[in-house]
């Protein structure tokens, strides 16, 4: 009965390859997220859906794409990937404006 | 542009004792304000969320306050347990968007 879940757990590539994160939600809610954790622990969004609308784009590089299937599916696309891509990837989701809730994280390492 | 802030980066007391958690922000535009919690390689629980027109929420052991004229919130966990040890972050959500900042979060370790 998870309520966010995130595949694969942890994901180990190297420089140069192209990866993907899946993130569902099963809590109806019409708002998803991307958020990074970079190794000093700070927590930055990256993006946000909402109804499969892109809504936020947080300056991140093109060699992210987040695709939006449906309003349960968040999946972020990573291409060429870079040493400085390592992190703990997020996904959350929320009713609009509300209680945000997190998946497990997907812990990145690009050697 | 928000900007969240935490201090201490790191608490550690003995078991028993009050935590107090500070937080402040920027931009006093906000829609609300949510503390979580973060276990070592675990995502984030969320344990308080306090509308901007409200001034504390209360659950349990755990109290939030919010003064959003002066930019700070205040988490108090009370009678403090080594179950609590973790990292506390908050963050505002802007108003009128989704777009939630998070603070760089306090370190919390409870000794028995």
């Amino acid at each position: 009965d998870t309520a966010v879940s995130q595949t694969p757990k942890y994901l180990v590539t190297q420089m140069g390859n192209d990866k993907s994160i899946k993130c569902e939600q099963n809590l109806g809610h019409d708002t998803m997220y991307w958020y990074k954790q970079d190794s000093k622990k700070f927590l930055k969004i990256m993006f946000s859906y909402n109804n499969k609308e892109l809504i936020i784009n947080e300056t991140v590089p093109n060699r992210f794409s987040p695709k939006s299937p449906d309003k349960a599916h968040l999946n972020l696309h990573i291409n060429s990937l870079e040493l400085g891509d390592s992190a703990v990837y997020f996904c959350a989701s929320s009713s609009t404006s509300l209680t945000q809730y997190f998946g497990p994280g997907t812990r990145l390492t690009v050697l | 542009k928000q900007e969240v802030t935490q201090i201490p980066a790191a608490l550690s007391v003995p078991e028993g004792e009050n935590l107090v958690l500070n937080c402040s922000f920027t931009d006093s535009a906000i829609y609300n304000l949510q503390w979580f919690r973060q276990d070592p390689g675990k995502g984030l629980t969320s344990l308080l969320l306090i509308q901007s027109s409200q001034r504390e929420q209360t659950s349990g052991r755990l109290n939030a306050s919010l003064d959003k004229s002066s930019g700070r919130s205040t988490l108090y966990i009370a009678a403090s347990q080594p179950g609590d040890s973790a990292t506390y972050l908050c963050a505002v959500l802007k108003a009128a968007g989704n777009k939630l900042t998070f603070g760089g979060g306090t370190r919390v370790l409870v000794k028995p």
